[in-house]
């Protein structure tokens, strides 16, 4: 079965200051993945998606970015952090079924 | 637009007493639907799915779901609620199908559900 790490579990970071936030996956080869931003411990809001290697959809105009340099790695980065930047993110997998399978989630604080 | 809807932001029961945590949908075609549970500062678990075939479908940790098509909801269900089983609860569908699927899912804004002893 597949599983998703997310690296750091937790981060606190200054205003202006870059940002890189990891997800890898094993057990599973060319999965769909998807990044979220959970705010207050409520509702997801889908960042980005990618279907393949190189391969990005955003859903959000932000200061965000993501990459997928290898199929089983996938990067949400920030070239300079907001207040606004605030919050639980998750990395989510699909791979051959229909359901989503979450990481354990970067718990980001700007301050 | 397409949306999920969860009427209650939470849900109280006693111990022992059946639990019901509401979803409505909004979508054109057939979707797929889904629910998922958080506990405090961890990812989403995977619950259970509707695809196709019986509108009852069971899951993880004795969850059922009963999709019903003409009210467009798939009620979240539970005999008999324990106190673990509080926690967030959230439901999802998938109106993409077919080639170049991308398997998005919209999300509900969540439901908290609490169990007294």
């Amino acid at each position: 079965s597949q599983t998703i790490h997310q690296w750091p579990a937790t981060l606190v970071q200054p205003v202006g200051s870059p940002l890189s936030l990891e997800c890898t996956v094993e057990g599973t080869s060319n999965p769909n993945l998807y990044w979220y931003r959970q705010a207050a411990g409520r509702g997801l809001q889908l960042l980005f998606y990618s279907v393949g290697i190189g391969q990005i959809s955003s859903e959000v105009p932000q200061n965000l970015s993501a990459s997928r340099p290898q199929d089983r790695q996938f990067i949400l980065s920030s070239k300079k952090l907001l207040l606004s930047d605030s919050g639980f993110y998750l990395c989510a997998l699909v791979a051959g079924g229909r359901e989503q399978y979450f990481g354990p989630g970067t718990r980001l604080t700007v301050t | 637009a397409q949306s999920v809807a969860q009427p209650e932001d939470q849900v109280n029961v006693a111990e022992g007493n059946p639990l019901t945590v509401k979803c409505t949908y909004s979508v054109s075609g057939n979707p797929y639907l889904f629910w998922y549970v958080q506990y405090p500062n961890r990812g989403l678990q995977f619950l259970l799915k509707y695809i196709t075939g019986d509108n009852l479908v069971k899951g993880s940790y004795g969850f059922e779901a009963e999709f019903n098509k003409s009210q467009t909801s798939f009620h979240l269900k539970k005999p008999s609620a324990l106190v673990s089983d509080s926690a967030l609860y959230f439901c999802a569908v998938s109106p993409f199908h077919g080639s170049g699927n991308t398997g998005k899912l919209i999300f509900g804004q969540g439901t908290t559900l609490q169990v007294k002893p």
